[in-house]
Formats: C-alpha cells, structure tokens, sequence
C-alpha cells in the first residue's frame, strides 16, 4: 500500500524568508511524485514532478522540491516567500503501472506581510 | 479556453434526489478522473477513465455512477444523494503514459461544490 503524510496542517512564514512544506511518502518500488497547489475556490494546479533523474526538480512559481530516497521525502522549498504564495498545498504520489493520485492531507501556507 | 471546466460550479439539493455533473476536457487527454475533496479537504480518488473505459473504480457507493460518451467527456451521476454526500467535487484529466502507468501531471477543474439540505 501507498500513502503520503505531510506532518504540519499550518505553515506560517514571513515575506522575504525561506519556506519548507515537508512531504514524506510509502510505496513499495518507484514512487512518482508531485506538488500540487490549490487556491480559494479553485482546482488544484500541478507545481512540479519527480519520476527519476536528478534529485532536485524545479516547478512553477520558483518553487522546488528535493527527492530524498533514504529518508523517504519530497520537501517543497522556495529560497523567498510571497504573499501570494499562500494557499493549501498537496503532496501526492503515484507510481509505475497505476494512474491514480495518493494525495496528502494538506498543508495550508500562510505568507506574513 | 478552459481546460478542464465542470458544470456546475455549486449543486444544492435535498436528500433523496438524483443529480448529474458534467466535466469536459479540451486537451486531447486520453485520461479523465474524479475526485471528492471532503470538509476537511482531504481529497480521495472515486473514478477514472482511460478513453471512455473504465480502469479505476475505489470503493465508492454504488449510488455513484461515471458515464463517459467520449474521452473528452467524463459525467458523474448520483442517485438518491445522502447528507454524507457533501463535498466539492473534482473532474481532472492527464495524458496516458501506456504501461508505464501515469507519470504525467493531472489537470484540474475547478470544481462542484455539492450541498445535501
């Protein structure tokens, strides 16, 4: 079986500084990975992906994501925050021979003024 | 130029009532999927299609039934709606990776917000 855990509901940072939104997973063989970002109201818009390759993808928005295989972890990161960075944001997983997303609870990032 | 659109956007009903939502693709994507995104916004896979065929159907009432006359096309039927049944609902499509299963990101509508009175 498969699931992904994102340990923090809530994520507050201040404009300007460095942001994390932490994203462990479990599968058995080759997790694909991605972030997923959804807005008030809207659908959820696709940030970036790992499949395999370099450890570190990059995505939209500035974002960033590092693949840790040992740890188990797909961390989104972005080095400066944004106001209009705040929304709810999802780790998912899926992996080769299956097309369904396993996704996460959710993490809802709040960038301070 | 919307990709993915889903109508309606809000759904309010009483109990008991059956009530469709319709979803449609333009972006020539073999793949169509919904998902039920409950008040906690925890998300949850119910269906998916891969070129009008059935290949994904988790374990949801079958009072939920996916129609897809063409794959651009996926409809969501629901019979005798329950109070459980509140949720925003999400249509999303994605191109078929083959054997390789899905590699390739979903696209997303922007939702059915369904309310059971």
């Amino acid at each position: 079986a498969q699931s992904v855990a994102q340990p923090e509901d809530q994520v507050n940072v201040a404009e300007g500084n460095p942001l994390t939104v932490k994203c462990t997973y479990s599968v058995s063989g080759n997790p694909y990975l991605f972030w997923y970002v959804q807005y008030p109201n809207r659908g959820l818009q696709f940030l970036l992906k790992y499949i395999t390759g370099d450890n570190l993808v990059k995505g939209s928005y500035g974002f960033e994501a590092e693949f840790n295989k040992s740890q188990t972890s797909f961390h989104l990161k972005k080095p400066s925050a944004l106001v209009s960075d705040s929304a709810l944001y999802f780790c998912a997983l899926t992996k080769g021979g299956a097309n369904n997303l396993f996704f996460g609870t959710g993490t809802r990032l709040t960038v301070i003024p | 130029d919307t990709a993915v659109s889903q109508t309606p956007k809000y759904l309010v009903t009483q109990m008991g009532n059956d009530k469709s939502i319709k979803c449609e693709q333009n972006l020539g994507h073999d793949t169509m999927y919904w998902y039920k995104q409950d008040s906690k916004k925890f998300l949850k896979i119910m269906f998916s299609y891969n070129n009008k065929e059935l290949i994904i159907n988790e374990t949801v009432p079958n009072r939920f039934s996916p129609k897809s006359p063409d794959k651009a096309h996926l409809n969501l039927h629901i019979n005798s709606l329950e109070l459980g049944d509140s949720a925003v609902y999400f249509c999303a499509s994605s191109q078929e990776a083959g054997t390789l299963g899905s590699n390739q990101p979903q696209h997303f509508g922007d939702g059915t917000r369904l309310s059971i009175l």
